[in-house]
């Protein structure tokens, strides 16, 4: 059973860089995986952020950046503002039409 | 402008079955591929089936295979999610989620999500 990984929480102040990674279990991930990137807030449903690891979906700001560091896809978010606190959610292609997502990670700007 | 809206939500018995709905407009619904990601109440996204754009390719998270069978209707621009065997952990919000390709790729647009609650 192949769990996708991510920090639980992070705590960014407000103008300041936040990088959130996205891992696997078992080995290391790759563009293969299609690594994706997805924001929520309470009561909302998901929002596009990035997918196929680097590609900024419709109206997301260039703050907002993905990339692959090492063994893990990230999401990057520069000059952070008060309404970048939400959830965010990465999701990797398994194969065989099958994708996971990973537990979410809560951002906090203060 | 893409639009998703889901239907079909309601409270039903463990057991039971259910359909739900996800009329798509704005796109080519037969182009893409589609899926169905849930949230459990206070919990995270789980995605729990896909189908692919021209409806041959259908999968499946282990947590619903046998249950649950999604399909699509290409004239009215509809996806499905029959839900059988319903049990108190399938209680969320499902969304449908359109693909960025006809076969199985990420997503990139979501419905406002439709409410089932599984309970005696």
């Amino acid at each position: 059973q192949t769990v996708v990984t991510q920090e639980p929480s992070f705590s960014v102040s407000p103008g300041g860089t936040v990088t959130l990674t996205c891992g696997l279990s078992s080995g290391s991930v790759s563009t293969i995986h299609y690594p994706s990137w997805y924001q929520q807030t309470p009561g909302q449903a998901p929002r596009t952020l990035i997918y196929k690891t680097n590609i900024r979906s419709s109206g997301v700001p260039d703050r907002f950046s993905g990339s692959i560091l090492g063994n893990k896809a990230a999401l990057s978010i520069t000059g952070a503002q008060a309404d970048d606190e939400s959830d965010y959610y990465c999701v990797l292609y398994m194969s065989s039409g099958i994708w996971v997502f990973g537990g979410g990670t809560k951002v906090t700007v203060l | 402008e893409v639009q998703l809206l889901e239907s079909g939500g309601v409270l039903v018995q463990p057991g039971g079955s259910l359909r739900l709905s996800c009329v798509g407009s704005g796109f080519t619904f037969s182009n893409y591929a589609m899926s169905w990601v849930r949230q459990a109440p206070g919990k995270g996204l789980e995605w729990v089936s896909g189908i692919s754009g021209g409806g041959a390719g259908t999968y499946y998270a282990d947590s619903v295979k046998g249950r649950f069978t999604i399909s699509k209707d290409d004239s009215k621009n509809t996806l499905y999610l029959q839900m059988t065997s319903l049990r108190a952990e399938d209680t969320a919000v499902y969304y449908c989620a359109k693909q960025v390709d006809t076969i199985p790729r990420p997503f990139d647009y979501w419905g406002q999500g439709t409410l089932v609650t599984v309970s005696p």
